[in-house]
């Protein structure tokens, strides 16, 4: 347990779908990221909540939304994905001020049909 | 596992034996660095990390060297283990203020023989 939680850990969605991914740290920590670890890729930074606020969109599409509500939960809302979306999603968490490890949930993984 | 698909470098040793693990970076202005570790099923675990002021660091059966003047990471296991099958990750991050989020590298799968 790294006490950084992601549910579900298994999604098969179809491409009309809208599902929500959901994040949730007890560590105290103030930095929250998504990650993206598909089969052809190494894992890719989507996006970065600092204090709530998102300070990193690595050029994501517009299909994927994320929310940070407070700094301890994260979701990632889904909407009209492809398949090659389909990919383990992940959730980490870090200290906002200081440079330290990222911890990391378990991953999301979905599968786009 | 995530990475199957993915070419990655494999690195096979007996168990007991040393392994090293290799890793290049680009960013000169990187001055985090960590090591992760993931098995198969599970999100990336922390291993080591090392700061960009030294070029030597050593936990327990791990050792991790920085070598600036050529952008090198190694990790070192010594003793391996069969629960040290997995695949590990190299990272970096810059040298803004603050999270900015981890740029990882490829991986390599690390096998261990019995």
């Amino acid at each position: 347990e790294t006490g950084v939680t992601q549910t579900p850990r298994h999604l098969v969605m179809g491409m009309t779908n809208k599902k929500s991914l959901k994040c949730e740290q007890h560590l105290g920590h103030n930095a929250m990221y998504w990650y993206k670890q598909s089969a052809k890729k190494p894992l890719e930074l989507m996006f970065v909540y600092n204090f709530k606020e998102q300070t990193e969109n690595n050029s994501v599409p517009s299909r994927f939304s994320p929310e940070c509500p407070n700094s301890s939960h994260l979701f990632l809302h889904l909407h009209t994905l492809q398949p090659e979306d389909s990919a383990l999603y992940l959730c980490a968490s870090s200290h906002s001020r200081e440079r330290t490890e990222a911890f990391f949930g378990q991953g999301t993984r979905l599968t786009v049909v | 596992g995530e990475n199957v698909g993915l070419h990655l470098p494999t690195l096979s040793v007996q168990e007991g034996d040393n392994s090293i693990i290799n890793c290049a970076y680009s960013n000169s202005a990187s001055d985090y660095f960590i090591w992760y570790k993931q098995e198969s099923g599970k999100g990336p675990q922390f291993i080591i990390d090392i700061r960009s002021n030294m070029d030597k660091r050593q936990g327990q059966r791990v050792t991790v060297l920085l070598n600036k003047t050529v952008k090198h990471l190694s990790l070192q296991i010594a003793a391996t283990q069969p629960g040290d099958s997995a695949v590990y990750f190299c990272a970096e991050t810059g040298s803004g203020g603050g999270a900015d989020g981890l740029t990882f590298g490829k991986g390599t799968h690390l096998i261990i023989q019995p």
